[in-house]
């Protein structure tokens, strides 16, 4: 089974404060995304990478950066928080963006809270 | 304009009963995927089931069904026999190639089975 994980479940930081999500996947997955997920919004692409060290901006990466050094973890980081940032964020992998292997598996999550 | 749009923010059902999630989408590309995934309360999004542009059936799994309606753009998910455990946040999602096949998800429908 692949395996998706993310380093916290739940995280509370102070505004202004520079803050690091981890994502770890298991099965050698080409592709990364980290995703915001707001209620009545759904779910929206911050950024995704397609390999090691490149990464394409998505709908919503402003205060956002990220970092893939190794092709097993992809690390989104929020540079100075903000309280609009408080949200959950949702990693995902897949092995191509082929429609001939499709799937995307996801992490547990993390809930962000800014105060 | 949203590329996936889901009208019903909340759903309900009594235990053991047929639901349908509304799903409708936007896209100029032939060739294209849909997908439905499940999101629990504990946070984890699930993969469901999988509609290829091309299938000419319409894709199941178990209680699962996707009524595929290509010229209404429409890919509503069915869920029959609904159980307590079905409770859950679903989301419509897309990936076509004019969107670099990243999937573009749409802002959910919440489903509670009565007992």
């Amino acid at each position: 089974d692949v395996k998706v994980t993310q380093s916290s479940r739940y995280l509370v930081k102070r505004t202004g404060e520079k803050v690091f999500l981890e994502c770890v996947q298991d099965m050698d997955h080409e592709n990364m995304f980290w995703y915001r997920q707001d209620p009545g919004l759904g779910l929206r692409l911050i950024y995704f990478s397609y390999d090691v060290k490149m990464k394409e901006k998505g709908d919503i990466p402003e205060g956002y950066s990220v970092s893939r050094e190794k092709k097993e973890r992809f690390s989104l980081i929020l540079e100075s928080a903000s309280t609009n940032q408080t949200s959950m964020y949702l990693c995902a992998s897949s092995l191509t963006l082929q429609l001939s292997s499709y799937e995307q598996y996801f992490g547990p999550g993390t809930r962000l809270t800014v105060t | 304009a949203q590329k996936i749009t889901q009208t019903q923010p909340g759903m309900f059902v009594q235990e053991k009963e047929a639901v349908t999630l509304d799903c409708t989408y936007d896209t100029s590309d032939q060739s294209y995927g849909l997908f439905w995934y499940k999101q629990p309360s504990s946070g984890e999004m699930i993969f469901l089931i999988y509609q290829g542009s091309y299938d000419e059936q319409n894709a199941t799994e178990g209680r699962y069904s996707l009524n595929f309606q290509k010229a209404r753009k429409s890919a509503n998910l069915v869920i029959s026999a609904s159980q307590l455990g079905d409770s859950a946040m679903y989301f419509c999602a897309m990936r076509e190639p004019g969107g670099s096949y990243i999937p573009t998800f749409g802002r959910g429908t919440s489903l509670i089975v009565h007992p």
